[in-house]
């Protein structure tokens, strides 16, 4: 059973947007989630990570933690065309290091 | 900055061969990982290692073995590379108590003929 799920899009967002990715998961003992993105044929590579509930801003990326529903967002403002990319929602448990990787969801932004 | 290093970023094989993918990294970070990515499948683990000589599986680890003689070193042998282990490979590395950021290698491209 997936533990972490995301919409594998892809989403579409004109240039200039805000870019709004959901991540939703079933573990209720996870306690920090990193969002990652990764460009095709490319590793990936983290952008931020949230512990607390409420939002963390950094930049143009803002994450949003609700653990009472159990729903990770990241939110991209100004969207550009080198935004493009699939991001990876990813949760950790306990005090091992193992983190478990949504399947991403594809960013797209048009011109 | 961290960097962790694969030693290819491509890589051809027959089937049955014996296949070694290494992987390095310079922060001295007490945690390695072992994933491979596949279309719809995200990233899934394979083996992981908390410190040197100890090693766990992960998720999908048949087929498939680790070596973690250094810190900074970790391999994963295919003992006998079959067609379904065409993939990407990639490493990752955490340090041990600082909330679990995992920072990734380049990958490797594996296809098994």
């Amino acid at each position: 059973q997936k533990e972490v799920e995301q919409n594998s899009g892809p989403l579409s967002v004109p240039e200039g947007a805000i870019a709004s990715l959901n991540c939703t998961y079933s573990d209720r003992g996870s306690q920090s989630f990193f969002w990652y993105r990764q460009y095709s044929g490319k590793s990936p590579e983290l952008i931020m990570f949230i512990y607390s509930n409420g939002d963390k801003e950094d930049g143009r990326f803002t994450a949003q933690l609700n653990k009472a529903s159990q729903y990770v967002s990241l939110l991209i403002r100004d969207s550009q065309p080198s935004d493009s990319a699939t991001y990876l929602c990813a949760g950790k448990t306990g005090t091992a290091s193992k983190l478990t990787f949504g399947t991403g969801t594809r960013l797209q932004v048009t011109l | 900055d961290v960097k962790v290093t694969q030693s290819s970023r491509y890589l051809v094989k027959r089937t049955g061969e014996k296949v070694f993918l290494e992987c390095v990294q310079d922060m001295d970070h007490e945690n390695m990982f072992w994933y491979r990515q596949d279309p719809g499948l995200g990233l899934r683990l394979i083996y992981f290692s908390y410190d040197v000589k100890m090693k766990e599986k992960g998720d999908i680890p048949e087929g498939y073995s680790v070596s973690r003689e250094k810190k900074e070193r970790f391999s994963l042998i295919l003992e006998s590379a079959s067609t379904n282990q065409t993939s990407m490979y990639l490493c990752a590395s955490s340090p041990g108590t600082l909330g679990g950021t995992q920072y990734f290698g380049p990958g490797t491209r594996l296809l098994v003929l």
